[in-house]
């Protein structure tokens, strides 16, 4: 049973290159989140899927794309990188998503990305 | 809206000493709580959940947390801090607008031999 899971692990982008980072979870879950993580500044919302054919804006969605392909996976894409967009992203999942009462959330090892 | 404050960005424990991290929340409505630790280069991993019921919960690898609605806290502790014990500790908080939790900026552990 692997979880979550993300690729690449690692990635360096020239500004203006685009790129997409992939998510797949193998627990059945409904709901899958993209989290961005940065010193001092904790976990951000990016985008958010209930289901498969889905997505919502997050806290900082400018500069992303999401697609939720099926139930198993959710996509993010970087049309056109900044150096702002340097930073871990993480990808999450949950069983469940309802109003007051969210199931906990599992989290994929993360992408390293550094934009030059 | 919900919120969460670590106090203290960083935290340094010897060997064998208590472990206290801090946390405290701020929501409109009854709080789901939690606990994470991400060790270095790796995901976040859930230490343990106060949904409802007890007040204090115990969650793996020996820590513990206690939900205090009148100081609006969610404290972690860990009675004897072991060096595997040193990664980042994130608080987090339910009632995101999508369903997401709200997390705290984190509390990096260090524990010295």
């Amino acid at each position: 049973n692997a979880g979550v899971t993300q690729t690449p692990k690692f990635q360096v982008l020239k500004t203006g290159q685009s790129m997409t980072l992939q998510c797949a979870q193998d627990m059945n879950h409904n709901s899958m989140y993209w989290y961005r993580q940065d010193p001092g500044m904790g976990l951000r919302l990016i985008y958010y899927s209930a289901s498969e054919g889905t997505t919502d804006k997050g806290e900082v969605p400018n500069g992303y794309n999401v697609s939720r392909l099926n139930k198993r996976e959710f996509s993010l894409r970087l049309e056109s990188a900044a150096p702002s967009q340097t930073s871990v992203y993480f990808c999450a999942s949950s069983e469940a998503k309802a109003y007051r009462r969210p199931y906990e959330q599992y989290f994929g090892p993360g992408t390293r990305l550094t934009v030059t | 809206a919900q919120s969460v404050t670590q106090l203290g960005s960083h935290v340094s424990v010897s060997e064998g000493a208590l472990v206290l991290l801090r946390c405290n929340y701020s929501s409109s409505v009854p709080p789901y709580l939690f606990w994470y630790v991400q060790y270095p280069n790796q995901g976040l991993q859930l230490l343990l959940k106060y949904t409802t019921g007890a007040t204090l919960v115990k969650g793996i690898n020996g820590f513990e947390a206690e939900f205090k609605k009148s100081e609006t806290s969610f404290h972690l502790t860990k009675p004897s801090a072991h060096m595997s014990d040193a990664a980042e500790y994130f608080c987090a908080v339910s009632g995101g607008s999508q369903g997401n939790l709200i997390f705290g900026k984190g509390t990096k552990l260090s524990v010295k031999p």
